[in-house]
């Protein structure tokens, strides 16, 4: 069965920080694998996805993130983190007719 | 192009009664699928459409069904409504067959309240 795991509901850095948000998976080759973000009252506007062309994939607004399969994990980072990241982070896999969400990581900047 | 739209924002029901959510696709995109997001959690699947036939369901009961028009607009309608159905309903979009390549856009949702 597919399934996503986001380590930590809940990660609090300051503004400038390095963001980690964690995700690993659970998945039979290949493993599509996406991240979304979620503000508030909003629908899920996509970051990036990994599709097996690179194993770094770059995003929208710094963020990247790496596929490592012998980790089985897909983490999201971003270098430095500005107050407008703060937001729910979701990490999919897409088996092909659905998406299987993990179950979110709220990130909070602290000034 | 437009995005993927979803009326109505929010929802008010009582038990019992029924409700019919909305969706419009992405402009060239024939494939919707349709999620529960209950408060503080994921999104869960509930099923998807293409080219108007189901092509995969979640683990949501029969009250819970869809359609898809030929203009690849949806409906999601849910009977008997009960409370732990209150949550944000999300429509999302994707382009030609559904693969698992393929990045699914988001509406906004509807909100629906059950009390």
């Amino acid at each position: 069965a597919q399934s996503v795991t986001q380590l930590g509901s809940h990660v609090s850095v300051s503004e400038g920080a390095l963001v980690l948000l964690r995700c690993n998976y659970s998945s039979s080759v290949p493993p599509y694998l996406f991240w979304y973000v979620q503000y508030p009252n909003q629908g899920l506007q996509l970051l990036l996805k990994y599709t097996s062309a690179a194993t770094l994939v770059k995003g929208i607004n710094g963020f990247e993130a790496e596929f490592k399969k012998s980790e089985t994990s897909f983490h999201l980072t971003k270098p430095s983190a500005h107050m407008s990241d703060a937001a729910e982070y979701f990490c999919a896999v897409n088996t092909g007719n659905q998406f299987y969400f993990g179950t979110g990581t709220s990130l909070t900047v602290i000034p | 192009e437009t995005g993927v739209t979803q009326s109505p924002t929010h929802l008010i029901k009582t038990r019992g009664q029924q409700v019919t959510l909305r969706c419009s696709s992405q402009s060239g995109h024939n494939t919707v699928s349709w999620y529960q997001q209950a408060l503080g959690q994921g999104p869960q699947f509930i099923f998807q459409y293409y080219r108007e036939e189901e092509n995969g369901r979640g683990n949501f009961p029969p009250r819970f069904s869809g359609l898809q028009f030929p203009n690849y607009s949806s409906e999601l309608n849910v009977n008997a409504l009960e409370l732990d159905d209150s949550a944000l309903y999300l429509c999302a979009s994707s382009l030609d067959r559904p693969g698992y390549q393929e990045t699914q856009y988001f509406g906004p949702g509807t909100r629906l309240l059950v009390l």
